[in-house]
């Protein structure tokens, strides 16, 4: 199993303003991925983090929205630029030793923008 | 992409009574998944279950991958089952089968449990 731990777990923020998600993983993982997920809606993932490298990113989201990071195997974060209140939202972090396995979540980042 | 319907989108019992949660997909999937959110938007790992039968206390799950569908058991309900079930899928790609952890939400279940 992994633990994911993210930070914070809630904000609120200004309009117009940044803010970096931070994800911490207690082992080394092949994937990890960030998920939104919007008030009363389902998941949507947002993009994988690849270690060393720039994020794959879904189609409708851009990296100049959404720049994120992955220096290691064990840790990631997600940036969500230029806030709007559409962006309010739950982010959360998942990550799993190899496709075809169990994914794990962390327990989210509620950020609310007013 | 693969569709993912989940049924029924709420779901409201006693405590005490059974339930079975539905989930359809659309294609070959290398991994399935339930969840369940509570209401702090934790999603909590209830099975990971790509084909087959397991149980964990009151929950069991079922998949049959080759007819697309999997169902979630919850017996002798509790208020603290309430919350939202969520199936996710990983699906296969190409003719190789190729799969990339990324999971598909379907739009989940919405289950109240009155005391």
């Amino acid at each position: 199993s992994a633990v994911i731990s993210q930070k914070p777990s809630r904000d609120i923020c200004q309009r117009g303003t940044s803010l970096t998600i931070q994800c911490q993983v207690d082992s080394q993982v092949t994937m990890m991925f960030w998920y939104r997920q919007q008030p009363g809606q389902s998941l949507t993932l947002i993009a994988t983090a690849n270690q060393g490298s720039e994020a794959t990113y879904e189609s409708g989201f851009v990296i100049d929205k959404f720049p994120i990071s992955r220096p290691n195997l064990t840790f990631s974060t997600l940036t969500v630029s230029n806030m709007s209140p559409e962006d309010s939202s739950i982010y959360l972090c998942s990550a799993g030793k190899s496709s075809g396995n169990t994914i794990y979540f962390g327990e989210g980042s509620w950020l609310t923008v007013v | 992409g693969i569709q993912v319907e989940q049924s029924p989108p709420d779901l409201i019992l006693q405590e005490g009574a059974n339930s079975t949660l539905r989930c359809n997909f659309s294609d070959s999937v290398n991994n399935l998944q339930w969840f369940h959110q509570n209401p702090w938007g934790q999603l909590i790992n209830l099975f990971y279950i790509p084909s087959g039968t397991k149980q964990n206390g009151r929950l069991s799950a079922t998949t049959v991958a080759t007819e697309r569908y999997s169902l979630l058991y919850i017996s002798s309900s509790q208020t603290t089952d309430s919350g939202v079930y969520f199936c996710a899928v990983d699906p296969l790609f190409g003719a190789g089968g190729t799969s990339y952890g990324k999971l598909t939400f379907g739009q989940g279940t919405i289950l109240t449990v009155h005391p």
